[in-house]
């Protein structure tokens, strides 16, 4: 079975500070990995995701991840925080079976605060 | 959230009483989701669908059904047996088979609460 693992409940920063958001994932086979933002009462935006190549993947907003397989990691980061940067952040990840769609698996979210 | 619509955006549901949560894509994808979201549990797949007329359970589907007689269409049925409906209900969808199928694309969601 496959999990997704966000440590912090909730990340506090100062705006224009850098930011990074965790996740870690456990999945057989190689994973597909996505980063999502929520705001209050809407769906989820996709940010970004890692399918193969670069371990370093740049999204939407300026948001870039890393992504690290000896330490399953998929950490979502931006240079300079913004005030309008704060949301509910989501890690997901998909086992890739070669098989068609199927869902994904989230992580419980994570709070980002950006602070004025 | 464009491009997937769900309706309506409140819905209320009275005991014992079965309601449907509608969800229509106009983004040509094959396949569609449903999840549920609760406080502070992430998002967990309830029901998806790779093509018309066939769909599969996911993690938490009892006391759901759904159909796809559509391609653009995928409703959640929330039955009397599901005893905690109450949660916010995303519907999603991706790309057509072998075209970048893995990201999923979400509507803006449904907040189901009990009377």
């Amino acid at each position: 079975a496959q999990s997704v693992a966000q440590p912090e409940d909730q990340v506090n920063v100062a705006e224009g500070n850098p930011l990074t958001v965790k996740c870690t994932y456990s999945v057989s086979g190689n994973p597909y990995l996505f980063w999502y933002v929520q705001y209050p009462n809407r769906g989820l935006q996709f940010l970004l995701k890692y399918i193969t190549g670069d371990n370093l993947v740049k999204g939407s907003y300026g948001f870039e991840a890393e992504f690290n397989k000896s330490q399953t990691s998929f950490h979502l980061k931006k240079p300079s925080a913004l005030v309008s940067d704060s949301a509910l952040y989501f890690c997901a990840v998909r086992g890739y079976s070669g098989g068609g769609a199927d869902g994904l698996t989230f992580g419980k979210g994570t709070h980002l605060i950006i602070q004025p | 959230d464009g491009g997937i619509t769900q309706s309506p955006k409140y819905l209320f549901r009275k005991e014992g009483q079965n309601v449907t949560l509608s969800c229509e894509q106009n983004l040509n994808h094959d396949a569609m989701y449903w999840y549920r979201q609760d406080p502070g549990q992430g998002l967990r797949l309830i029901y998806y669908s790779q093509i018309v007329n066939d769909f599969q359970k996911g993690d938490i589907a009892e006391g759901y059904s759904v159909s796809r007689e559509k391609k653009e269409s995928f409703p959640l049925t929330v039955t009397s047996a599901q005893k905690n409906p109450t949660a916010f209900y995303l519907c999603a969808s991706s790309s057509p088979l072998g075209q970048g199928q893995e990201t999923q694309y979400f509507g803006p969601g449904t907040r189901l609460l009990v009377l």
